[in-house]
């Protein structure tokens, strides 16, 4: 199993560009989510869903959308990027909100 | 609000050099308290839940125990392999959500 995955691993935007980060997952997990994490600030959640075709917001939602097309993939859209966006994203599915998530590798962006 | 604070930020081991990392909270009902370690550049990995004040885990090294405000990871003769940022986060309940905190992190490195 390579239990979840996210690509790409690394990127370079301008500000005002648009891109999608893409996680995938192997584990047959209802719960996805979306974090970004900050030098000081720990792990954000950005958005979640609690299964296939549902989406909801977390801590910090602006700025970025979410899709749930089909189960075992959970999209991370930035419309219109902004240097304040500069982060490293992870990406975490899991049985239930009560149970432990598991992590991808991360994705680190940066918006010039 | 909910709170979630990690002490020390940084501690140095040597190698062999017992000691306790410490994860604080304050939430309106906890139900569940993570450990994850995190390696640089990588996805946090999950190490332990504890879901009551008195359980306790253990894996090689590493103990995690929970009381009502805090819960500490203890590790044991520790190895530099044991190097890593160990995360704690708790799981509360507001409402019909869950909701899950992360604190910053202590970054502990071993020294041979």
């Amino acid at each position: 199993n390579a239990g979840v995955t996210q690509t790409p691993k690394f990127r370079v935007l301008k500000t005002g560009q648009s891109m999608t980060l893409l996680c995938a997952q192997d584990m047959n997990h209802e719960y996805m989510y979306w974090y970004r994490q900050d030098p000081g600030m720990g792990l954000r959640l950005i958005h979640y869903s609690v299964g296939e075709g549902t989406t909801a917001k977390g801590e910090v939602p602006d700025g970025y959308n979410v899709s749930r097309l089909k189960k075992q993939n959970f999209l991370l859209g930035l419309e219109s990027a902004a240097p304040s966006q500069t982060s490293v994203y992870f990406c975490a599915s899991s049985y239930s909100t009560k149970r432990e998530q598991y992590f991808g590798p991360g994705t680190r962006l940066t918006v010039t | 609000e909910d709170q979630v604070t990690q002490s020390p930020e940084a501690l140095r081991l040597q190698e062999g050099e017992s000691s306790s990392l410490n994860c604080s909270y304050t939430v309106s009902g906890l139900r569940g308290l993570f450990w994850y370690r995190q390696d640089p550049g990588k996805g946090p990995e999950f190490l332990f839940t504890l879901y009551s004040a008195g359980e306790e885990k253990e894996k090689e090294r590493l103990k995690a125990t929970l009381t009502k405000k805090e819960s500490f990871l203890h590790i044991t003769a520790p190895k530099p392999e044991d190097s890593a940022t160990y995360l704690c986060a708790v799981l509360n309940s507001g409402g019909s959500n869950y909701k899950l905190t992360f604190g910053k992190g202590t970054l502990l490195t071993v020294n041979p």
